[in-house]
This record gives structure tokens, C-alpha cells and sequence, in this order.
């Protein structure tokens, strides 16, 4: 069965500092992964998704992702983390042995910018 | 475009009683999927519904259930209540162009349940 993995619960950074995001997955096949981010109160909004090229994919909000293949990781980065970037952030992977769309969810990450 | 639409977003509800969640997704979307978010367990995919069809389940029991219509808005309904029900069930939309899809879902704001 395919999974993903967020080995932090949160994230601590200064403003103006680099952010990553941890992601690993584990999947048969090539997968289709992708990041959200969850602000409070409300539902999940779609950041970037990697399918197939290049490795470093650029999504909204300035952020970006590298794909790993050798070290199965996905993990979400910004040069420069803005105090509006706290938030939740979910890695997911789409399940390519079952028709459509279902997707399964890290555990997310909390990301906590201060001033 | 208007966004994908749940109604209510919140609402209480004692144990044992039934409840009925509604989500319209973005116009032209024919894919309708659940969630269900809570602090524990995470992010938990219900269902999929495409052309009024259920496409794929998780492992819930058979107490929650849902349907899409022909103009694809889509119910879930959770019958008999538990207080681990209590959650934030969120409803995606997708296009889908390709199978399996490339797409990304786009989320409603979701319907926060609390049982009693």
C-alpha cells in the first residue's frame, strides 16, 4: 500500500529564513504527489503537484518542491518565509491502483513563522 | 468560478442521531470526494463519487454513506451517531482528464460536526 510520511509535527522558523517541509512517500510505480496548506478554519488549499519533468516544481505563494526519487522525498521549501506562511502543510500521494482521485494524506506539519 | 460549497458548516448533534452533509463542487467538476479530519487520525479519504457513481471507498463503516446527483452535488450522510464522529468532513471537486487523474482536488472549507 502506498503512504506518506511528515516526520515533523511542526516546523519553527524566523521571517525572512529558508522553510522546508519534510515529505517521504512509498508507492509502487511512479508517483503523483502533491503539497497543501491548510489555513485555520478552513479547508485545504492546493500548493503544487509533481506528475512527471523536472524535478523542482515551483507552485503558488513562491513555494517550491524537489522530487527525490533515489531518497523517495518530496519535501516543500521557500527561500525567504513570511510571518502568513504559519500554517498547516499536507504531502499527499494519489492512489494509482484505484480509478480517480483518491489521495493519501501525511500527517502534516505545522509551520510556525515568527516575526 | 464560484469554489466548492458545504453546507452547514457547523452543526451539534447528540449520539445516535443521523446527520447530512451537502457539497457542491466547482461548476464543471464531475469528481466529488470526502474527507474526514480530526487531530488523531489525520486526513481519512471517505468516498469518491463521479457520474453518480461511487468510484472508490475507504474504510469507514457502513454507517456513512453518501450519493452524488446528475448535477454532480454530492450528500454524505453518517447514520447513528458516535462521539468519535466528531470531525471536520471536507468535500473536494475535480475535473478529471485522465485515469488516473493528474488533478488536483479543490477543497470546500468543510462542515464541522460535534456530537454530544
Amino acid at each position: 500500500a502506498q503512504s506518506v510520511a511528515q516526520p515533523e509535527d511542526q516546523v519553527n522558523v524566523a521571517e525572512g529564513n529558508p522553510l522546508t517541509v519534510k515529505c517521504t512517500y512509498s508507492v509502487s510505480g511512479n508517483p503523483y504527489l502533491f503539497w497543501y496548506v491548510q489555513y485555520p478554519n478552513r479547508g485545504l488549499q492546493f500548493l503544487l503537484k509533481y506528475i512527471t519533468g523536472d524535478n523542482l516544481v515551483k507552485g503558488s505563494y513562491g513555494f517550491e518542491a524537489e522530487f527525490n526519487k533515489s531518497q523517495t522525498s518530496f519535501h516543500l521549501k521557500k527561500p525567504s518565509a513570511l510571518v502568513s506562511d504559519s500554517a498547516l502543510y499536507f504531502c499527499a500521494v494519489r492512489d494509482l491502483k484505484a480509478a480517480g482521485n483518491k489521495l493519501t494524506f501525511g500527517g502534516g506539519t505545522r509551520v510556525l513563522v515568527k516575526p | 468560478k464560484a469554489g466548492v460549497t458545504q453546507t452547514p458548516r457547523y452543526l451539534i448533534k447528540t449520539r445516535g442521531q443521523q446527520v447530512t452533509l451537502s457539497c457542491s463542487p466547482i461548476s464543471g467538476h464531475r469528481s466529488v470526494s470526502w474527507y474526514q479530519q480530526t487531530p488523531g487520525q489525520g486526513l481519512q479519504f471517505l468516498f469518491e463519487y463521479f457520474s453518480e457513481t461511487q468510484r472508490n471507498k475507504g474504510n469507514f463503516p457502513g454507517r456513512f454513506s453518501g450519493r452524488q446527483f446528475s448535477n454532480s452535488r454530492s450528500e454524505m450522510n453518517v447514520s447513528t451517531l458516535e462521539l468519535g464522529d466528531s470531525a471536520l468532513y471536507l468535500c473536494a471537486s475535480s475535473q478529471v482528464l485522465a485515469d488516473p487523474s493528474t488533478g488536483e482536488l479543490f477543497f470546500g472549507e468543510g462542515s464541522r460536526l460535534t456530537v454530544l
